[in-house]
């Protein structure tokens, strides 16, 4: 059974660092990765899918990154703003599935 | 621009009470899914539907069915509402995979169902 991980939960940083979400995930059969942000109280914004034959995608200061074999993705946020403050959930489809499987998330929050 | 909607932002029933939740989507997508997300549990799957009339159980589908009548709109049901069935739904749609290729899966803004 596939399992996703983001560590960590939360994070904290000053606004115009860099910093690296993770995702790691247990079954590297998957068909692609999507990552998303979730504002409070709010439905899952589509940032980034990253296909199974793919190593990254950009867009604008995002840039996520896939490593199937070992299981693991990153997303790159470049020159962190306040309002990129949100929830960071991560989730991958499965060979043969059309459902996704989500990670529990990394609460983010850009300190001004 | 990919639009989902939900019917309602927030809803307040009572228990036992029949409870529908519709989801429309306007990118003519084959695949429609209902999720439930919880704090400490995260989102899970209750029903996803693949075209209309067709629908599979996901993770979750005790205590509730889905209906999807029309491409467009797919509809959950709560047979007989209870307190643990209070949550945040989520709806979402997404183009059907071919092969090896995905397609994004896109969000409604949610309902948050409270039962009392």
């Amino acid at each position: 059974k596939q399992e996703v991980t983001q560590i960590p939960a939360a994070l904290s940083v000053p606004e115009g660092e860099n910093l690296v979400l993770n995702c790691s995930f247990t079954d590297s059969a998957i068909y692609n990765l999507q990552w998303f942000r979730q504002d409070p109280g709010k439905g899952l914004t589509s940032l980034l899918l990253i296909q199974s034959s793919q190593r990254e995608q950009t867009s604008g200061r995002l840039n996520a990154s896939l490593d199937k074999s070992s299981g693991r993705s990153t997303l790159y946020i470049a020159a962190s703003q306040p309002g990129d403050s949100a929830t960071y959930l991560c989730a991958v489809r499965g060979q043969g599935a059309q459902k996704l499987v989500f990670g529990q998330g990394t609460r983010l929050t850009i300190n001004p | 621009d990919v639009k989902v909607t939900q019917s309602s932002r927030y809803l307040v029933k009572r228990t036992g009470e029949k409870v529908f939740l519709e989801c429309v989507q306007d990118m003519d997508h084959e695949n429609m899914f209902w999720y439930r997300q919880d704090p400490g549990l995260g989102l899970r799957l209750i029903y996803f539907s693949y075209d209309v009339k067709m629908k599979e159980k996901g993770d979750i589908p005790e205590g509730y069915s889905v209906s999807r009548e029309k491409k467009e709109r797919f509809s959950l049901i709560l047979e007989s509402a209870s307190t643990n069935q209070t949550s945040m739904y989520l709806c979402a749609s997404s183009l059907s995979s071919g092969g090896s290729y995905g397609y994004e899966q896109y969000f409604g803004p949610g309902t948050r169902l409270t039962v009392t």
